[in-house]
């Protein structure tokens, strides 16, 4: 069956050092998004892309970057991490960007800032 | 995307009928209304939408008012694997899937 699957699930990392957190979906989805969900608030968006080479900011994109260099992949990069950046992180993705399509999450990545 | 208020939480009955409201008072012509849930420590998982009429798919019912206004989501027989924060979203695209707060179920034997 296809589907989105995120890396590492759990990670612990020290404030300043880069993280790269990976997202793979097999759906061959054009559309891929992160999110992050912090204790007691619903998910925001960090960046999206619409396919190969398109990436996007959302609503807390300052300190995360994308790279999209295929349809599969849409890993995301914190550039330095900071203890604000302690987070669970979601992953996901979407066939068509249009009113009434689906869109499906991975299982998410833990990720501690210290 | 249109803004929705949930309620915080509501309890429901093991085996009985868990519904969710919603309101989305300013939702747009071509805004969908979507639900999903969240299990603790999963991703959120894809429950059902609409855009006017009612739907039913294999794990609920999607219950939208004439005037769009408001939805209600319907569990027809609750488990304790119900037990989850239920999202309702009114959207047009997904660069603005906002989650807001959710209700949190709680399904008890």
């Amino acid at each position: 069956d296809a589907e989105i699957t995120q890396s590492p699930r759990h990670k612990i990392t020290e404030t300043g050092r880069q993280v790269t957190l990976a997202c793979h979906q097999t759906w061959n989805h054009n559309n891929m998004f992160w999110y992050r969900q912090d204790l007691g608030h619903g998910l925001r968006l960090i960046h999206y892309s619409y396919g190969v080479q398109d990436t996007n900011k959302g609503e807390v994109s300052d300190g995360y970057s994308v790279s999209r260099s295929n349809t599969e992949d849409l890993p995301l990069t914190l550039e330095s991490a900071a203890s604000s950046q302690t987070s669970v992180y979601f992953c996901a993705s979407s066939e068509d960007l249009t009113a009434g399509n689906t869109i499906y999450f991975g299982e998410g990545s833990w990720l501690t800032v210290v | 995307d249109a803004k929705t208020t949930q309620p915080p939480s509501m309890d429901c009955a093991e085996g009985r009928a868990a519904n969710l409201p919603c309101n989305h008072s300013t939702i747009s012509g071509n805004e969908y209304v979507y639900w999903y849930r969240q299990i603790h420590s999963q991703g959120p998982q894809y429950i059902i939408h609409g855009l006017k009429n009612n739907e039913t798919n294999e794990m609920a019912s999607l219950i939208i008012t004439e005037d769009r206004k408001s939805s209600t989501l319907i569990l027809p027989h609750a488990t304790l694997r119900d037990t989850a924060v239920y999202y309702c979203i009114a959207h047009y695209n997904f660069n603005k899937f906002y989650f807001g707060s959710g209700t949190k179920l709680n399904v008890k034997p």
